[in-house]
């Protein structure tokens, strides 16, 4: 069974428009972390945002928050206020307790347009 | 501050030939790690080095061996390439510590193996 789970392969949004990026995770392990990356067309990859699975409130940095329902093993990327700058492909990778190592989901391609 | 360096940025090798990818970090991080990417598989890890002086295999080692030369450096060997390895290979870094520490990587090496 897959780890991670990003159903979405592709996304359209507007500038300036919220979007939702949905990613699903599977384990057992009661402490894990979560992780979103975004891989602009130039390659390199770059956090964005972090979730331990005890913290209490939804994460946020800047225009980039986490919507985390533990319950449903979701962790859902949320851009506010899109911008042409955030077209890119968008990871979400899990760490589970005693592991350095991250799994990646397959990724979603999200494209801004004006 | 350089963060994780990679080299060669783009290799071309024939069937059969060998290669090593270098890796270097300045940030003085105890793990790093090798992942490949193929396009609609995200990343998938090849190996890691938890600290120096160990390595591990990850979800896709086969064709691959691995050197933590020193802290800084990691480097991946193909020891005999084949067409199945051209991808786009991905160098990261990370402190050690808690599920929190996100992990650094470097710009990639894009390889093709004819």
């Amino acid at each position: 069974a897959q780890k991670i789970t990003q159903t979405q392969p592709g996304m359209f949004v507007q500038e300036k428009e919220a979007v939702t990026l949905d990613c699903t995770y599977d384990t057992s392990d009661p402490s894990y972390g979560l992780f979103w990356y975004k891989q602009p067309s130039s390659g390199e990859m770059i956090f964005l945002i972090y979730q331990g699975s005890y913290d209490q409130q939804n994460a946020t940095e800047g225009r980039y928050s986490l919507n985390f329902q533990k319950a449903r093993k979701s962790a859902n990327l949320v851009i506010s206020a899109s911008q042409l700058g955030d077209s890119a492909m968008y990871f979400c990778a899990m760490r589970e307790r005693g592991y350095s190592t991250l799994t990646f989901g397959k990724g979603t391609m999200l494209l801004v347009s004006p | 501050n350089a963060g994780v360096t990679q080299t060669p940025k783009f290799q071309v090798l024939k069937t059969g030939q060998s290669m090593t990818l270098q890796c270097a970090q300045d940030m003085n991080h105890n793990s790093m790690y090798w992942y490949r990417q193929d396009p609609g598989m995200g990343l998938r890890l090849i190996y890691y080095s938890a600290s120096e002086g160990t390595t591990d295999k990850g979800e896709v080692p086969n064709g691959y061996n691995v050197s933590r030369l020193n802290k800084r450096e990691f480097s991946l060997r193909l020891e005999s390439a084949a067409p199945s390895q051209t991808s786009v290979y991905f160098c990261a870094s990370k402190t050690a510590g808690s599920n929190y520490n996100e992990q650094f990587f470097g710009p990639g090496t894009r390889l093709t193996v004819l």
